[in-house]
């Protein structure tokens, strides 16, 4: 199974700073087809876990520009600029390329 | 609005069975792939199960993989997962999504005797 291993497991940032994970995934996530299935979540305090970032750098629907996703192959990036309090929550990569699908184990957001 | 809405969970002893349903609303369901995704307490998330939006395919991780069948009833706008055979690891809460984009807002179930 495609391991995806994410840093750091929590990140402590100011309101209105700045946050950058890292996803790493145990083998090259780019389908024979050329996409590239890794996404982002978030989970926030007793929610289920939303959308953010599709195919590595595609913002979903009523997602703000404040997050951005970039990378390749194997490592891939999500940054929060100008983190606000609704930010906060556990953030989840998710890799679509290979069966089965598996995630990352996820990077707790808090306020310092 | 996309609305998903999981029942059937609850608390069940170690070999039993039980069915989650998912109740699809505001799409058109039988366009799409559609999936399960457990977390168990305290825990990260773990893809279950997926099926094609025909119902032709479908896909396990290899820890359900023989105890547990994925269906829709496209008619009914309704997904569903049987579980049998329940061990104490299946312990979770169990979300419906509509192609991992959209998420309902999850069952509990409890292996336990």
């Amino acid at each position: 199974d495609v391991v995806l291993t994410q840093t750091p497991v929590s990140l402590l940032i100011s309101l209105g700073g700045q946050a950058s994970i890292s996803c790493r995934s145990s083998q090259s996530l780019v389908h024979s087809n050329g996409n590239t299935y890794l996404h982002w979540y978030l989970q926030k305090p007793g929610q289920s876990p939303q959308l953010l970032i599709y195919q590595v750098s595609n913002r979903f629907s009523g997602i703000p520009d404040r997050f951005s996703g970039s990378g390749s192959g194997t490592d891939f990036t999500l940054k929060i600029s100008r983190v606000e309090p609704e930010d906060l929550g556990v953030y989840y990569c998710l890799q679509r390329t290979h069966n089965p699908w598996t995630f990352g184990g996820g990077t707790k957001l808090e306020l310092k | 609005e996309v609305q998903l809405v999981e029942s059937g969970g609850g608390l069940v002893q170690p070999g039993r069975s039980l069915k989650l349903s998912c109740a699809a609303s505001g799409f058109t369901f039988s366009n799409y792939y559609m999936a399960w995704v457990r977390q168990a307490p305290t825990k990260g998330l773990e893809w279950v199960a997926s099926i094609t939006n025909s119902g032709g395919s479908t896909y396990y991780r290899d820890s359900v993989k023989g105890r547990f069948t994925i269906s829709r009833d496209n008619a009914k706008s309704t997904l569903y997962l049987q579980m049998d055979s329940l061990r104490s690891e299946d312990t979770a809460t169990y979300y419906c999504t509509r192609d991992m984009s959209y998420w309902g807002q999850g069952v509990m179930v409890t292996v336990s005797s």
